[in-house]
């Protein structure tokens, strides 16, 4: 009954490659995140995603994109791996509807990214 | 734009004793705050949060926070610290305005409780 999840856990893949990262959440939430930890552990937004309302923070490249299939699914695509890349990504979840919102946001247990 | 500042790289405390790690933020408009734990190889879980009301807004396994406008402070505290409280703690703010309801963390500080 996880909340939300994330697969793979694991990732290892070389410099050039594409690759994604899938979340899926079960919490009926409208609003999912996509979060990159550095090797310094600091956290960073990257996108929030409601409703087809997509929200990007400037400092990510383009060569990240979030896709939902539905409103229960936030994927995150890499274009052209970097070395740079390498990071746990969390997603996460909140619900921001006005009647039953609740502003804290449920985390998935992370995908290490390894980029070599 | 909203940012969060944990003073504080890792805080030790003994077993039993109170502890406190500390939180300062600075946001343009009223201050959604909260706090997360990270333990090893897992993800983040939800501590506690303060929207408004009143400022001790207390959480999950006895930690509470208290919220300072005049400081801008969220400090978060618990009497009697347990040797299973080692772990990262993360401070997040939400401006009120902030489109996407997205969260800034603080840098994280790191718990250690020692027997």
């Amino acid at each position: 009954d996880t909340a939300v999840s994330q697969t793979p856990k694991y990732l290892v893949t070389q410099m050039g490659n594409d690759k994604s990262i899938k979340c899926e959440q079960n919490l009926g939430h409208d609003t999912m995140y996509w979060y990159k930890q550095d090797s310094k552990k600091f956290l960073k937004i990257m996108f929030s995603y409601n409703n087809k309302e997509l929200i990007i923070n400037e400092t990510v490249p383009n060569r990240f994109s979030p896709k939902s299939p539905d409103k229960a699914h936030l994927n995150l695509h890499i274009n052209s791996l970097e070395l740079g890349d390498s990071a746990v990504y969390f997603c996460a979840s909140s619900q921001r509807r006005t009647e039953v919102r609740s502003y804290e946001q449920y985390f998935g247990p992370g995908t290490r990214l390894t980029v070599t | 734009a909203q940012s969060v500042a944990q003073p504080e790289d890792q805080v030790n405390v003994a077993e039993g004793n109170p502890l406190t790690v500390k939180c300062t933020y600075s946001v343009s408009g009223n201050p959604y705050l909260f706090w997360y734990v990270q333990y090893p190889n897992r993800g983040l879980q939800f501590l506690l949060k303060y929207i408004t009301g009143d400022n001790l807004v207390k959480g999950s396994y006895g930690f509470e926070a208290e919220f300072n406008k005049s400081q801008t402070s969220f400090h978060l505290k618990k009497p009697s610290a347990l040797v299973s409280d080692s772990a990262l703690y993360f401070c997040a703010v939400r401006d009120l305005n902030n489109a996407g309801n997205m969260l800034t963390f603080g840098g994280g500080t790191r718990l250690m409780v020692k027997p």
